[in-house]
């Protein structure tokens, strides 16, 4: 158990919908980053926060937007969703923004879209 | 830009036998790396991470790593191989250069199948 957790586990919904993934880091972590994971694609960064912040942005779609509350959980919204972004969405956390941190994974969150 | 590629999709050996996962990367400035393990149906876990502290890592679950800068490479081992080593690799690059993006990149990931 990396401390990290993520809620819902899995989740089905259909096409043009919108969906909240949320994820709470481990406790005194104050980076969080949203991952997602597909077949085609591969593991992709998609956007970091720093302490309510954001601090970083990957290949996230304008559809998609994450946002870092005052308790530090993050909540990555996905929205217009399409068959595409079936994927399994991790949220990683680290104590602090650096690179030499190591990243704590959470369990995922699937996504089925429909 | 940082990218990480590692050779084999899928490596298959037998228990007992020496694991050997390849990794190479492509770094503009000194480079963060670590290997993370993927279990089915669980999130990732670090395997091991190269600091610039020392180049031969040693991580959980007797797995170790060597940092060759000369080859750009951080290949995973392992001398013998357990049935419950079967799972996904994935080795990852972070760069600190300074400003904001310390992201990890990863390599496409190596299926290990471990056959008794």
């Amino acid at each position: 158990d990396s401390g990290v957790t993520q809620t819902p586990k899995h989740l089905i919904t259909a096409t043009g919908q919108r969906v909240t993934l949320r994820c709470s880091p481990r406790s005194g972590d104050l980076s969080v980053y949203w991952y997602q994971q597909s077949l085609d694609q591969g593991l992709q960064f998609l956007i970091q926060y720093y302490n309510g912040e954001e601090r970083a942005k990957g290949n996230i779609l304008e559809r998609f937007s994450a946002q870092q509350f005052p308790d530090l959980h993050s909540e990555l919204n996905l929205s217009s969703l399409e068959l595409g972004d079936s994927a399994l969405y991790f949220c990683a956390s680290s104590v602090v923004a650096s690179g030499l941190n190591e990243q704590f994974f959470g369990p995922g969150t699937r996504l089925t879209v429909l | 830009a940082q990218s990480v590629t590692q050779l084999g999709s899928h490596v298959s050996v037998s228990e007992g036998a020496l694991v050997l996962l390849r990794c190479n990367y492509s770094s503009s400035v000194p480079p963060y790396l670590f290997w993370y393990v993927q279990y089915p149906n669980q999130g990732l876990q670090l395997l091991l991470k190269y600091t610039s502290a020392a180049t031969l890592v040693k991580g959980i679950n007797g797995f170790e790593a060597e940092f060759k800068k000369s080859e750009t490479s951080f290949h995973l081992t392992k001398p013998s191989a357990h049935m419950s080593d079967a799972a996904e690799y994935f080795c990852a690059v972070s760069e600190d250069s300074g400003g904001s993006n310390y992201k990890l990149t990863f390599g496409k990931g190596t299926l290990l199948t471990v056959n008794p």
